[in-house]
């Protein structure tokens, strides 16, 4: 089993819809929980992260963690064209960093 | 992305053939580190390093080889090229506050042929 699934996708949304992307991960050690965006032959680049279980919102975009079902998500509000990338989460214990395979979103217009 | 350079962006070599993926970041980070991304399988990581000297195996790192003489460059060397080796190739630094502070470079797109 995978220390973190991700859902491939890919997801194709019109623009405005709230997109949700989840994963589960497998370890309950694992401390923090991020979430990166990738676009197209570009380095993925931190979007957000939490360490404890609850929300945490920062503009459009919502973080989730659940510890006690091991699910994270992001939810992206009022979705647009610019937010079209590959969104990857990231969870880390130590110096152990486990990326999920990333869900490819494209919003159309 | 600010900070990490990586050169080149495109490399084509032939199999059996050595070259060495370039690495460089000016943020005085101690920690940096090696992934190779491919279709399903997420980012993996090759090799990482937690200071000038000191480098250490993650969960690919057969095939590949690193070094640190200095805080500033981690080179990844690939001494005998294989086809499985053609992914793309991240390198990433981050600074005392941990994961917040990882900076990704460009990324090094390579085939083997």
């Amino acid at each position: 089993q995978k220390e973190v699934e991700q859902d491939p996708g890919p997801l194709s949304v019109p623009e405005g819809a709230i997109v949700s992307l989840n994963c589960t991960y497998s370890n309950s050690a694992f401390q923090y929980f991020m979430w990166y965006r990738q676009y197209s032959r570009k380095g993925p680049e931190l979007l957000m992260y939490t360490y404890s279980s609850g929300n945490k919102e920062d503009g459009r975009f919502t973080a989730q963690v659940d510890k006690s079902s091991k699910y994270i998500s992001l939810f992206i509000r009022d979705s647009q064209p610019s937010d079209s990338a590959t969104y990857l989460c990231a969870i880390i214990t130590g110096n152990q960093f486990y990326f999920g395979t990333g869900t490819s979103l494209t919003v159309i217009p | 992305n600010a900070g990490v350079t990586q050169t080149p962006k495109f490399q084509v070599l032939k199999t059996g053939q050595s070259m060495t993926l370039q690495c460089a970041q000016d943020m005085n980070h101690e920690y940096m580190s090696w992934y190779r991304q491919d279709p399903g399988m997420g980012l993996r990581l090759i090799h990482y390093s937690v200071g000038a000297g000191i480098t250490d195996q993650g969960e690919v790192p057969n095939g590949y080889n690193v070094s640190r003489s200095t805080t500033e460059d981690f080179p990844l060397r690939l001494l005998s090229a294989a086809p499985s080796q053609t992914s793309v190739y991240f390198c990433a630094s981050r600074g005392g506050g941990g994961w917040t502070e990882a900076f990704f470079g460009q990324g090094t797109r390579l085939t083997v042929v």
